[in-house]
């Protein structure tokens, strides 16, 4: 199958820093590219859904502007969290979409801890 | 609207054991199913899908039929190994567009030797 990477793996911050997540589709062109985030023992929540050359769309009650998406081309895009807390503590995982009707490919995830 | 429901877990099963994890769904229109397993630290991988009734997803000896008279999609597997450890989620996509994934909870899958 496809390959989604993500970078980093794993971040630690101090409360108030931003921190960039990058999502890169390695093998095909990701026209589509969802963010979710995972709570401990918890299931798959969606933040946003980011097409190429266009601005994101978020979730209801998630804040676009402490989660910055960026989705430059077609195999990167990129997440902020800006002014970052502990509460923002969590798994982050991007998937990747080649087009309609395509499986969704996700990335490793990045699990951010905020001090 | 769509939503996904699990079997809750966790499920411990002796190696070789059948394995059955319960899925139903609710949905408006004809939505394509999936399996993802998620193994400890690490993102999802799709294990099987299903893309319309009546359909069988098979991966690895894993398998799931679309049901739509029962809105279910039942994962099973006639014996587990340790290696099978993992967190399954049942998840679907309301439509044949590029539309984000509905998961359910997961269930949480512990295989003993």
């Amino acid at each position: 199958g496809a390959v989604v990477s993500q970078h980093p793996s794993r971040v630690i911050c101090k409360s108030g820093t931003s921190v960039k997540i990058e999502c890169r589709s390695l093998d095909f062109q990701a026209t589509t590219m969802f963010w979710y985030r995972q709570f401990p023992k918890q299931s798959l929540m969606l933040m946003a859904t980011s097409n190429e050359g266009s601005k994101a769309t978020y979730e209801q009650g998630v804040e676009k502007d402490k989660f910055l998406i960026n989705h430059a081309s077609l195999t990167l895009s990129t997440l902020t969290v800006t002014s970052a807390h502990p509460e923002d503590s969590s798994f982050y995982i991007c998937s990747a979409s080649g087009g309609s009707g395509e499986t969704q490919y996700f990335g490793p995830g990045t699990r951010l801890l905020v001090l | 609207g769509n939503s996904v429901t699990q079997m809750e877990g966790p499920v411990t099963l002796s190696e070789e054991a059948f394995l059955t994890i319960n899925c139903t769904y609710t949905a408006t229109g004809y939505p394509s199913l999936f399996w993802y397993v998620q193994y400890p630290g690490e993102g999802l991988q799709l294990l099987l899908k299903a893309t319309k009734a009546d359909d069988k997803g098979s991966n690895k000896g894993f398998e799931a039929t679309y049901r739509k008279e029962t809105t279910s999609f039942h994962l099973e597997k006639g014996s587990v190994q340790v290696s099978d450890s993992a967190v399954y989620f049942c998840a679907l996509r309301p439509d044949s567009g590029n539309t984000p994934l509905v998961f359910g909870k997961g269930t949480r899958l512990s295989v003993i030797a």
